[in-house]
């Protein structure tokens, strides 16, 4: 079992729809990330957050430390928010910020 | 654009051979890591380094070996490359080590060994 599980692995959405990927961590962590990956390759980080909720844009994330799951929204999808979306976690401890990463959620909006 | 910069974008090249992936980190970024995405095993953490030195280790071969220079860029080589070596190579950037601090990510190396 993977320390860093992400649900679901693929997800189809119509655009204008409300989405919701889940990622779940068996470790301790001090921090987590949401990262989105295009087609070309490129990831882009989103998020970083400890505790609570962030925002930015239609994007939302939050973290339930006690829970260890994390989940990040996307309201009024669009076709360009189609890539995989993938969390990874900081462990606890003196890991020195090296991340452990869920296996992607392939998200596809469709006009 | 995140700021640090990754070359070659493309690399081919044969088994058996090696070859140096270039990472620039983001202007006053001290720490540097390096990340490999392969089809089967995903992301994968390599190895670390802050300010020259190196942080922490992960998943990287004994053919694999890293270093970080005076001027903070950082050089992942690859040797004795393998099939298997196929895979997008990232380094990401952030200004300190430790858990707290955002790591920005290059847009990584894609190197196909044939």
């Amino acid at each position: 079992k993977n320390e860093v599980e992400q649900s679901p692995q693929n997800l189809t959405a119509q655009e204008g729809e409300f989405i919701t990927i889940n990622c779940s961590y068996s470790v301790g962590i001090s921090a987590l990330h949401w990262l989105q990956q295009h087609p070309g390759g490129g990831i882009v980080s989103l998020f970083m957050l400890s505790s609570g909720k962030k925002k930015h844009g239609r994007l939302i994330a939050t973290i339930n430390i006690q829970e260890k799951h994390s989940s990040l929204h996307i309201t009024a999808s669009h076709p360009r928010d189609s890539a995989v979306y993938i969390c990874a976690a900081h462990p606890g401890g003196t890991s020195y910020g090296k991340l452990t990463f869920g296996q992607g959620t392939i998200l596809t909006v469709h006009p | 654009d995140s700021g640090v910069t990754q070359t070659p974008k493309h690399l081919i090249t044969a088994t058996g051979q090696r070859v140096t992936l270039r990472c620039s980190p983001r202007s006053g970024d001290l720490s540097v890591y390096w990340y490999q995405q392969s089809l089967d095993q995903g992301l994968q953490f390599l190895i670390q380094y802050y300010n020259g030195e190196e942080r922490a280790k992960g998943n990287i071969l004994e053919r694999f070996s890293a270093q970080q220079f005076p001027d903070l860029h950082s050089e992942l080589n690859l040797s004795s490359l393998e099939l298997g070596d196929s895979a997008l190579y990232f380094c990401a950037s952030s200004v300190d080590s430790g858990n707290f601090y955002e790591q920005y990510f290059g847009p990584g190396t894609r190197l196909t060994v044939t």
